[in-house]
């Protein structure tokens, strides 16, 4: 069966400093990956997606980038975090179509201080 | 770009009674909606879709009708119980999955 893994659940950050958060998807191949962010208030915003290796499409303009070492492996990054960056981040894959069902993580909540 | 309102923001309804929840969406060409149910501190999770060629489903106690002419979809949970408590987010999708901004359904005792 497959299954999504996101770390760290939970992160407090000072203004400024980097933010690296890591999803791993298990149990199948060459997923469509996806990083949302959720605040309170906004619902779940699309921020990147992937459709393979090295492809990184970018939803909106902000202080974040994505990348995807692995097939499997979706990373969410910033050199210097703002305090508009809080909120629940969320990881996501679909299998092949883009309009298929999303499986979410398990989120992670960012706190910039 | 596709738009999805969703309303009400909060619903509280009486265990055992119907709850219902509405949404609406801009482009004519999303032809996928799905329902995703999100419970504190986790992901949200499917719990019913319909697609643009269907304009009824049903999943036991829960159901989705969609209107393509008038463009809007509305979720229906009947007979609902206590674990009914969480946000559900409706969605519209033609290339990308667009979300509503939730509903948090609160049942009563």
């Amino acid at each position: 069966s497959q299954t999504i893994h996101q770390w760290p659940a939970t992160l407090v950050q000072p203004v400024g400093s980097p933010l690296s958060l890591e999803c791993t998807v298990e149990g199948t191949s060459n997923p469509n990956l996806y990083w949302y962010r959720q605040a309170a208030g906004r619902g779940l915003q699309l921020l990147f997606y992937s459709v393979g290796i090295g492809q990184i499409s970018s939803e909106v303009p902000q202080n974040l980038s994505a990348s995807r070492p692995q097939d499997r492996q979706f990373i969410l990054s910033s050199k210097k975090l703002l305090l508009s960056d809080s909120g629940f981040y969320l990881c996501a894959w679909t299998r092949g179509e883009r309009t298929g069902e999303l499986f979410f993580g398990e989120g992670s909540r960012l706190t910039v201080l | 770009g596709e738009n999805v309102e969703q309303h009400p923001s909060t619903l509280s309804v009486q265990e055992g009674d119907s709850a219902v929840i509405k949404c609406t969406y801009s482009d004519s060409a999303s032809n996928y909606f799905p329902w995703y149910k999100q419970e504190l501190g986790k992901g949200p999770q499917l719990i019913i879709d319909i697609r643009s060629n269907v304009g009824e489903k049903k999943d036991q106690r829960i159901a989705v009708t969609l209107n393509k002419t008038a463009k809007h979809f509305s979720l229906h949970i009947t007979e609902t119980q206590p674990e009914d408590s969480a946000v559900y987010f409706c969605a519209a999708s033609n290339d990308k999955i667009i979300f509503g901004k939730g509903t948090r359904l609160h049942i009563l005792p």
